[in-house]
């Protein structure tokens, strides 16, 4: 089974400049995550969809931050115009539906997508 | 407002020997606890988890330990191996499993 695909990996940009990161989720996950993990931190939730819909974007700063699942299974996140405290890893994660009654909690990482702002 | 927290940044163990890494939380409603494993370059990935109508749940070499009156739980690992050197997230969630909010990681060393 192939897991979340994530790219670019590194990506290194100047400040005010855009950035876009793609990620392909584990086939037939239905919710998706976008997480971002600065050094030394645990990873903090950005978003979350189920199919195509969002579910929370509450932690999304959405005067720079955007992000889309169109079809409901691949997704961008978008950072225009980028900070220096955006310097971080970008992870992304799916996650079965859960079956009724069931609960597993776990979550399918990418290996994320280094972004350094100069 | 961190609602998970790992204490201690980092840990050093021996070969052989127990590592316990300590997680806490803030948050009476979360109802699922994980832990993940991260290797640099790499996602963390899925280790072991625990119900909150459990107090102990063991896989092979892995103990996670649920004390809810004391909103704390540690993870076992006996026997420590090398390969066992990486970060633990401690997680937690309340929405049957969505929304997973993460500690800040505890850097375990094993050392032979």
């Amino acid at each position: 089974e192939a897991g979340v695909a994530q790219s670019p990996r590194y990506k290194i940009i100047e400040k005010r400049q855009s950035v876009a990161f793609w990620c392909n989720p584990i086939s037939g996950h239905a919710t998706l995550y976008w997480y971002q993990q600065i050094l030394g931190q645990g990873p903090k939730l950005l978003i979350q969809f189920q199919n195509n819909g969002v579910v929370d974007d509450s932690q999304l700063p959405k005067d720079r931050f955007s992000a889309e699942r169109l079809k409901g299974v691949d997704s961008t996140l978008k950072i225009q115009p980028a900070k220096l405290e955006d310097s971080a890893v970008y992870l992304c994660a799916s996650r079965a539906f859960p079956t009724s009654g069931g609960n597993t909690g776990e979550l399918f990482f990418g290996e994320g997508s280094r972004l350094t702002v100069l | 407002d961190q609602q998970v927290k790992q204490n201690s940044p980092s840990l050093s163990v021996q070969e052989g020997r127990i590592s316990i890494l300590n997680c806490d939380y803030t948050n009476s409603m979360f109802d699922y606890f994980l832990w993940y494993k991260k290797y640099p370059a790499e996602g963390p990935t899925f280790l072991i988890s625990i119900s909150s109508i459990k107090d102990k749940n063991e896989d092979g070499r892995f103990t996670v330990f649920l004390n809810k009156s004391a909103k704390h739980l540690s993870l076992h690992i006996v026997p420590s191996q090398p390969g066992d050197s990486a970060v633990y997230f401690c997680a937690a969630s309340y929405n049957a499993g969505n929304m997973l909010t993460f500690g800040g990681g505890t850097r375990l060393m094993v050392k032979p």
